[in-house]
């Protein structure tokens, strides 16, 4: 089966600037995570989607980050306008059952770069 | 979510087991503990979980103290494609996938297979 498919792969963009990342998870997966991954750290959950809902977005900047799902399949992450500290790995996860409980499967990332 | 101990770096030389170790001393009854491995420039991958028995499968041994305060993972005949930064979670797992069910990630130990 397919994996989690993300673009772009790498962004380089000016602080003030605006952007997007995409994800497509995997076919069927109802639950969609978006991580941001600080160099040297561990991935941290910025927002969790059911379906076309927002589950979990206590984690997420809401003053300059955005998220939505409007059908229910692909998302878009946007960061409007970016700061230097926005410099970080974005990744999307989708999840299924793996026996009797959820599991995670990672896309590849987006790399964003703010300078 | 309980948080975890992990040596921040290992090495080991291909073709020998390697045994990660990780502390969770305040896990609840009712948390998983989970490992997930990151291959540089890849998204997470999950690799096992278990509850308080030892699990195996394809890809490594997870051996869990009869406490629940350690669990060392074990990869039985390392290569040098497990070289990645090696997380253990602990979780609570459910068969809903709720706001409870985030992966909370530390920074993981990076273990290094030597040819």
């Amino acid at each position: 089966e397919a994996g989690v498919a993300q673009s772009p792969r790498y962004k380089i963009i000016e602080k003030r600037q605006s952007v997007a990342f995409w994800c497509n998870p995997i076919s069927g997966h109802a639950t969609l995570y978006w991580y941001q991954q600080i160099l040297g750290q561990g991935p941290k959950l910025l927002i969790q989607f059911q379906n076309n809902g927002v589950v979990d977005d206590s984690q997420l900047p809401k003053d300059r980050f955005s998220a939505e799902r409007l059908k229910g399949v692909d998302s878009t992450l946007k960061i409007q306008p970016a700061k230097l500290e926005d410099s970080a790995v974005y990744l999307c996860a989708s999840s299924s059952l793996r026996g009797s409980l959820y599991e995670q499967y990672f896309g590849p990332g987006t790399r964003l770069t703010v300078t | 979510d309980a948080k975890t101990t992990q040596p921040p770096s290992m090495d080991c030389a291909e073709g020998r087991a390697a045994n990660l170790p990780c502390n969770h001393s305040t896990i609840s009854g009712n948390e998983y503990v989970y490992w997930y491995r990151q291959i540089h420039s890849q998204g997470p991958q999950y690799i096992i979980h278990g509850l308080k028995n030892n699990e195996t499968n394809e890809m490594a041994s997870l051996i869990i103290t009869e406490d629940r305060k350690s669990s060392t993972l074990i990869l039985p005949h390392a290569t040098l494609r497990d070289t990645a930064v090696y997380y253990c979670i602990v979780r609570v797992a459910t068969r809903r996938e709720t706001s409870g069910s985030r992966l909370t990630f530390g920074e993981g130990t990076q273990l290094t297979v030597n040819p």
